[in-house]
């Protein structure tokens, strides 16, 4: 697609809910980035893929948040057993580049705003 | 782990002045990237830098990396009520860090 597209745009989730939120990164693009963006923040780095392969998940907060991308295009991140804490904005990113070079910036989708009441 | 941080947290400024925020590393950086955030948005990419002492000009904005690759500077001529956003900083390798932001606000 010409850009990365995130679903849902806003999700609304009962404490105790588990969710899925979904990217679907440019085309061809080989990394893929989840950041977490709180209000008044900057983005927050959660994960990275290259292809299919979870290269870097130091970020993510609790065993609760779990990533994949198992065909090495659109990429899943569930958060079981939301807590009020997990509010904020998720985005994803993604970039052509490969092999750990840093060229060029990332592309970001439009976000999914998660509320947990 | 790394950090990045950015000053002002803020600035309010009166359209046709100019504006400067400032990013600084706790570490040297390979390269330096620059992203602007519109209210209820998402960031958008604007420049990359990776050479020590780098000058990048795009229009009205000027984009500065330090000779020691820790810090670094986007200064906005003459802004525009177009300019406002947040302006952050990141910085890293395979993954990006990013800095709190510099919230712009340009009134007419």
């Amino acid at each position: 697609g010409a850009g990365v597209s995130q679903s849902p745009r806003y999700k609304v989730a009962k404490r105790g809910q588990d969710v899925a939120l979904r990217c679907d990164p440019i085309s061809g693009h080989v990394s893929l980035f989840w950041y977490q963006q709180a209000l008044g923040q900057g983005p927050e780095f959660l994960t990275y893929f290259q292809n299919e392969a979870q290269l870097d998940k130091s970020g993510l907060p609790s065993d609760r948040f779990f990533a994949e991308r198992p065909e090495g295009s659109v990429s899943t991140l569930k958060i079981q057993r939301t807590q009020q804490e997990d509010s904020a904005v998720y985005l994803c990113a993604s970039s052509p580049r490969t092999g750990g070079r840093p060229l060029g910036g990332y592309t970001f989708g439009s976000g999914t705003r998660l509320t947990v009441v | 782990g790394q950090q990045v941080m950015q000053i002002p947290q803020y600035q309010h400024v009166q359209e046709g002045e100019d504006f400067t925020t400032y990013c600084n590393s706790s570490t040297t950086l390979s390269n330096i990237q620059w992203y602007k955030q519109r209210p209820g948005g998402h960031p958008v990419f604007l420049i990359q830098l990776v050479k020590s002492g780098e000058v990048k000009k795009q229009k009205r904005l000027t984009f500065q990396f330090g000779e020691a690759k820790k810090n670094s500077s986007l200064h906005i001529t003459a802004t525009q009520t177009t300019d406002v956003g947040t302006y952050f900083c990141a910085g890293g390798y395979s993954t990006l860090t990013f800095g709190k932001g510099t919230m712009l606000l340009v009134s007419p």
